[in-house]
């Protein structure tokens, strides 16, 4: 089984409609993110949490939100989703090493859903 | 504020050619410097990072990328192109602070030429 997973792989859904993109890690990781990626744009950071309380906003968090279930759970739901909300979604996850010059800040991330919105 | 650019969105090259792809960051503080890969279909794979052991890192599939403070550089390069290299490539920047996140470059599309 994968590290990190996300249900479902693809997604078309219509204007207006909720939907929830899952994400789910057995890395043990206390760190995750959701990032969206467009052609030409990279990825960019929608929210993360670092911990089950702590959830925050990235740089493009409008239209969005976002639930930390558990450690190991953390969705992304489109309350009413619009045509600009079609991208490739990814979650990743990573394990601050506190100190040290071989801290990890590297990201483990799934292998994305991909949502059309109609 | 942390910034990456990566020159080029585009990159070809026959097989078995140099690949040379080019990341400058920003930032205000001794950054961590990822490159990732993305193949088709398929999330990011981290090929290599910097974390300020080593100025010139090794990483999977035979590329490597060096650190270059004076330049604010961080190219990723690989001596021979394979077929199989044909992806897209992100540099990346985390200050590492614990509060900090990875800030991700706009992505390199890299076409082998046979």
């Amino acid at each position: 089984d994968a590290d990190v997973t996300q249900t479902p792989r693809n997604r078309i859904t219509k204007t207006g409609k909720r939907i929830m993109l899952e994400c789910s890690q057995t890395k043990g990781h206390d760190r995750m993110y959701w990032y969206r990626q467009d052609p030409g744009l990279g990825l960019r950071l929608i929210y993360y949490s670092f911990d089950v309380k702590d959830i925050n906003k990235g740089e493009i968090s409008d239209g969005y939100s976002v639930s930390r279930q558990a450690q190991a759970k953390f969705s992304l739901s489109l309350e009413s989703a619009i045509p600009n909300q079609t991208a490739l979604y990814f979650c990743a996850t990573s394990d601050l090493e506190s100190g040290g010059p071989e801290a990890n800040y590297g990201y483990t991330f799934g292998s994305g859903t991909r949502l059309t919105v109609v | 504020a942390q910034s990456v650019t990566q020159l080029g969105s585009h990159v070809s090259v026959s097989e078995g050619a140099l690949v040379l792809l080019r990341c400058n960051y920003s930032s205000s503080v001794p950054p961590y410097l990822f490159w990732y890969v993305q193949y088709p279909n398929q999330g990011l794979q981290l090929l290599l990072k910097y974390t300020s052991a080593a100025t010139l890192v090794k990483g999977i599939n035979g590329f490597e990328a060096e650190f270059k403070k004076s330049e604010t550089s961080f190219h990723l390069t690989k001596p021979s192109a394979h077929m199989s290299d044909a992806a897209e490539y992100f540099c990346a920047v985390n200050p590492g602070s614990s509060a900090s996140k990875i800030i991700f470059g706009s992505g390199t599309r890299l076409s082998i030429r046979p």
